[in-house]
């Protein structure tokens, strides 16, 4: 039967909406925050970090904002292209050290 | 684009082979690591370096073996292939005593062991 992880949350949107991807974490000493975005058969590719000092960072058509007290964090993508399909995670981190925990990953389809 | 390069990107291979995945970054970051992927499933971490001469075991049970002589070089070896070792292998760096905390990722090898 099929894997348990190929049923990944997905979020559906029409190319040039904006998106909004979630992302609950776990550990409450985690001080960085990672977005990645991978596409099919390739590596995970960074969009955009937060250090656990700032609520809100924007990008290039991207904004990452953290809600340390319910331990959120959020992706929004600006006028959704069809480029942007993917699976989107994040990660957190302490302090620099090994030991990145990484998201479950949503994968995001864009409609035209 | 990250400066990081892993061969081969497929690799079909017998049970019972020996095999070493190459992983190389060029941006002379001391931290690297390896993960298991499967497909829509979460990054494991198999193996981690400090830097030359020093390697970690991950969270994940792994049958593989890593080395750093050098710090630009972590290759993964798997001194007999197994059906249970097809996934994709994903190799990463990061640099955090220079502020580098992102971790980096190559594009991957995909291997299916028959």
């Amino acid at each position: 039967g099929e894997s348990v992880g190929l049923h990944l949350p997905t979020l559906s949107v029409q190319e040039g909406d904006n998106s909004i991807i979630n992302c609950a974490y776990s550990n409450s000493a985690s001080d960085y925050f990672i977005w990645y975005k991978q596409e099919s058969g390739k590596g995970p590719q960074f969009i955009i970090d937060i250090r656990s000092n700032m609520d809100k960072r924007q990008g290039q058509r991207v904004t990452v904002l953290l809600n340390k007290t319910v331990k959120h964090l959020s992706l929004q993508i600006a006028a959704t292209q069809p480029g942007d399909s993917a699976v989107y995670f994040c990660a957190e981190n302490n302090g620099g050290t090994y030991k990145y925990i990484f998201g479950t990953g949503t994968r995001l389809k864009v409609l035209a | 684009e990250a400066d990081i390069y892993q061969t081969p990107r497929y690799l079909v291979i017998g049970t019972g082979k020996k095999i070493t995945l190459e992983c190389s970054q060029t941006m002379g970051h001391d931290k690297m690591y390896w993960y298991q992927q499967d497909p829509g499933m979460e990054l494991h971490l198999i193996h981690y370096s400090y830097g030359v001469n020093s390697t970690e075991k991950g969270d994940l049970s792994s049958e593989s073996t890593v080395s750093r002589i050098r710090t630009e070089h972590f290759p993964l070896t798997l001194e007999s292939a197994r059906p249970s070792h097809t996934s994709q292998y994903l190799c990463a760096s990061s640099d955090p005593l220079a502020g580098v905390y992102e971790q980096y990722f190559g594009p991957g090898t995909r291997l299916t062991v028959t």
